[in-house]
């Protein structure tokens, strides 16, 4: 079983551009937090989402950050206008049913986005 | 925002000592976890607390669920070299979290000499 995919693994982004990362749960999985973090930090929340419906973005920026989790295939957290602040490391985890910590956090390897 | 503060910031053992961390809170969780996070992963689930005053072990890793809900601590016995990294606490909140939101405390990262 494959576990929770993110790609990209490195993306570098000049100022200004967008940034979209990707996450793929793990198979049977319908349930998605992303989290976001900075060096020599713990990880942040910033969104949960069930299939095609956003369930909490309470750690979500309010401007240019945005999340979707269609019907069909991987998440993607979208970054527009990407300014130096962003560079961060971007983690995604997946759970099967709601009540994720009933089965801990399954994290995937997370992208890392470096603004230049 | 909600802080866990996570004790200590690092340490520097030698092979076959007991390490020993914690993370307190003045808020109440419902649930306490420990991961491990090597550089460049995402981290790793080690241990999971349900229940005030659980008391987990895997393999030589024991983490306990504190009396009051506000604390877990962590203790690795006898470290060897691949216990080196980065261990997060986190826990969700009884009170004003979604089931999503975990809160992470900032880490200790632990470095083992041979």
């Amino acid at each position: 079983n494959a576990g929770v995919m993110q790609n990209p693994r490195h993306l570098v982004r000049r100022r200004g551009q967008e940034a979209r990362l990707r996450c793929s749960p793990m198979k049977g999985h319908s349930h998605v937090y992303w989290y976001r973090q900075l060096p020599e930090e713990g990880l942040k929340f910033m969104v949960y989402l069930q299939k095609e419906n956003i369930i909490d973005e309470s750690g979500m920026p309010k401007e240019r950050f945005s999340a979707e989790f269609p019907k069909e295939g991987p998440s993607i957290l979208r970054i527009q206008q990407v300014v130096r602040g962003d560079s961060a490391a971007y983690f995604c985890a997946s759970s099967p049913i709601t009540g994720l910590v009933n089965y801990g956090y399954t994290f995937g390897s997370g992208t890392r986005l470096t603004v230049v | 925002g909600q802080q866990l503060n996570q004790s200590p910031q690092s340490m520097f053992i030698q092979e076959g000592e007991d390490v020993s961390m914690n993370c307190t809170s003045s808020s109440i969780f419902n649930t306490w976890l420990w991961y491990k996070q090597e550089p460049g992963e995402g981290p790793v689930l080690l241990i999971a607390l349900y229940k005030a005053g659980e008391l987990t072990s895997n393999g030589r890793l024991t983490a306990q669920f504190g009396i009051t809900r506000k604390d877990s601590f962590l203790n690795i016995s006898a470290s060897i070299p691949s216990d080196v990294g980065i261990y997060f606490c986190a826990g969700q909140l009884e009170y004003g979290g979604s089931q999503g939101n975990l809160i992470f405390g900032k880490g200790t990262k632990l470095s083992v000499k041979p």
